[in-house]
């Protein structure tokens, strides 16, 4: 099957800190990615999404940055908080159909 | 409303034996799309479901196939299971294109003995 990475690094992040959380893409042609958030149990949940023709979106606490010339995503998370706590998936559409990153899993320590 | 209802949610089968799961997309959503997550190969696609046609396959052997109704639920069915097909398997719906935003269930924990 297709998927991007094996590895799953971690970030740990002190509460109240700033997290930024990055991905690799690999389809050069892909147009529009998500981040996804998956907590113990349960299944992703979506976060926050961006198209190809733009290179920063925001929501609530959240940033999504996109640079196509390295094929770099990030997602940045404002005061993090223990509830932020999960493992954090980049995808991209890729050939009509999401492609996951294998995800960073986020540990807020308190 | 009512998010994806996935069933059942564990289950666990001998080597050999078939299995099917069940997923139920939020009312409206016509596109469903499986994923399988594994510690090892993270999430991937298996296939995608629109008006009862498949229309998109992922990179499994045919032992994984699928299913969608009128009513736009889905099946997966695995057969012949194998030691290494114990995973998570995801469902999630869309309204019509899995390329927007895409809504996961609670996955079914399948343990293959």
């Amino acid at each position: 099957g297709e998927s991007v990475g094996l590895h799953l690094p971690t970030l740990s992040v002190q509460e109240g800190d700033n997290s930024i959380i990055n991905c690799a893409y690999s389809n050069s042609a892909s147009d529009y990615f998500i981040w996804y958030k998956q907590e113990s149990g349960k299944g992703p949940q979506f976060i926050i999404d961006i198209r190809s023709n733009m290179d920063k979106r925001q929501g609530q606490r959240v940033t999504v940055l996109l640079n196509k010339t390295v094929k770099h995503l990030s997602l940045q998370i404002a005061a993090t908080q223990p509830g932020d706590s999960a493992v954090y998936f980049c995808a991209e559409i890729g050939g009509n159909k999401l492609v996951f990153g294998a995800g960073t899993i986020l540990r807020v320590k308190s | 409303k009512a998010g994806v209802t996935q069933t059942p949610r564990y289950l666990i089968k001998t080597r050999g034996q078939q299995v099917t799961l069940s997923c139920s997309p939020i009312s409206g959503h016509r596109s469903v799309s499986w994923y399988q997550q594994t510690p090892g190969q993270g999430l991937q696609f298996l296939f995608e479901y629109f008006s009862e046609t498949q229309r998109n396959k992922g990179n499994f052997p045919g032992r994984f196939s699928g299913r969608q109704f009128s009513n736009s639920r889905s099946e997966m069915n695995v057969s012949t299971l194998e030691l290494g097909d114990s995973a998570l398997y995801l469902c999630a719906s869309s309204l019509a294109n899995p390329n927007t935003e895409a809504f996961f269930g609670q996955g079914t924990r399948l343990t293959v003995v």
